[in-house]
């Protein structure tokens, strides 16, 4: 079992330009959230998707935009990026139903924004 | 709203010594209430959960009990190894175990042999 994988690890953007993350969740799991937490801070919910539809959201701007398939994996987007956005992206999976009652997290995504 | 607090780091100890990592929170209803753990280079783990008053979560050696009346969920292991050190998280969600986690700061543990 792979459990949670993101890609890529590192990535380097400059202000104003696009992202795409993306997140594979674990086998079974059919629930994907994303969180970014700064440096020296606690991870921040941006929102969850579930049956390919945003679940719950933070307070995060409509920049922050997401998707998820078929398949359960997800991707997070990121538009007119600012410095303030780098971060370590954090994609956790779960199952809704059944399963270890537990949200199991992914190793990350760094993005600076430069 | 919904918030966690918890002991600033760093906190280094030497190995064996006892340890305490304070939280506390600000929550409506009854939240379930987690502590995590990032080892360095590594994602968040799971350490320990509880879901109602007085449940006492346990793992590792590690423990915390969820208290309602001080509104509080300390984490607590007798006696901590140089393999313990990693940043410890205190969390808590209305939702149960699948919902958005609202997450403390992060306590930075050292522990030297």
């Amino acid at each position: 079992d792979a459990g949670v994988t993101q890609s890529p690890t590192h990535l380097i953007k400059t202000r104003g330009q696009q992202v795409t993350l993306r997140c594979s969740p674990k086998s079974g799991h059919d629930t994907v959230s994303w969180y970014q937490q700064a440096l020296g801070q606690g991870p921040q919910f941006i929102f969850q998707y579930y049956e390919e539809e945003e679940r719950q959201r933070g307070n995060f701007p409509d920049r922050f935009s997401g998707h998820q398939f078929p398949n359960y994996s997800s991707e997070l987007n990121v538009n007119a990026l600012l410095l303030g956005d780098s971060a370590l992206y954090l994609c956790a999976s779960s199952p809704l139903v059944g399963g270890p009652n537990e949200q199991f997290f992914g190793p990350g995504t760094r993005l600076t924004v430069l | 709203g919904n918030s966690v607090t918890q002991m600033e780091g760093p906190v280094t100890l030497s190995e064996e010594a006892f340890l305490t990592i304070n939280c506390t929170y600000t929550a409506t209803g009854y939240p379930s209430l987690f502590w995590y753990v990032q080892y360095p280079g590594e994602g968040l783990q799971l350490l320990l959960k509880a879901t109602k008053a007085d449940d006492k979560g346990s793992n590792k050696g590690f423990e915390a009990t969820y208290r309602k009346e001080t509104t509080s969920f300390h984490l607590e292991k007798g006696s901590v190894q140089v393999s313990d050190s990693a940043v410890y998280f205190c969390a808590l969600s209305r939702w149960g175990s699948q919902g958005n986690l609202i997450f403390g700061k992060g306590t930075k543990l050292s522990v030297k042999p």
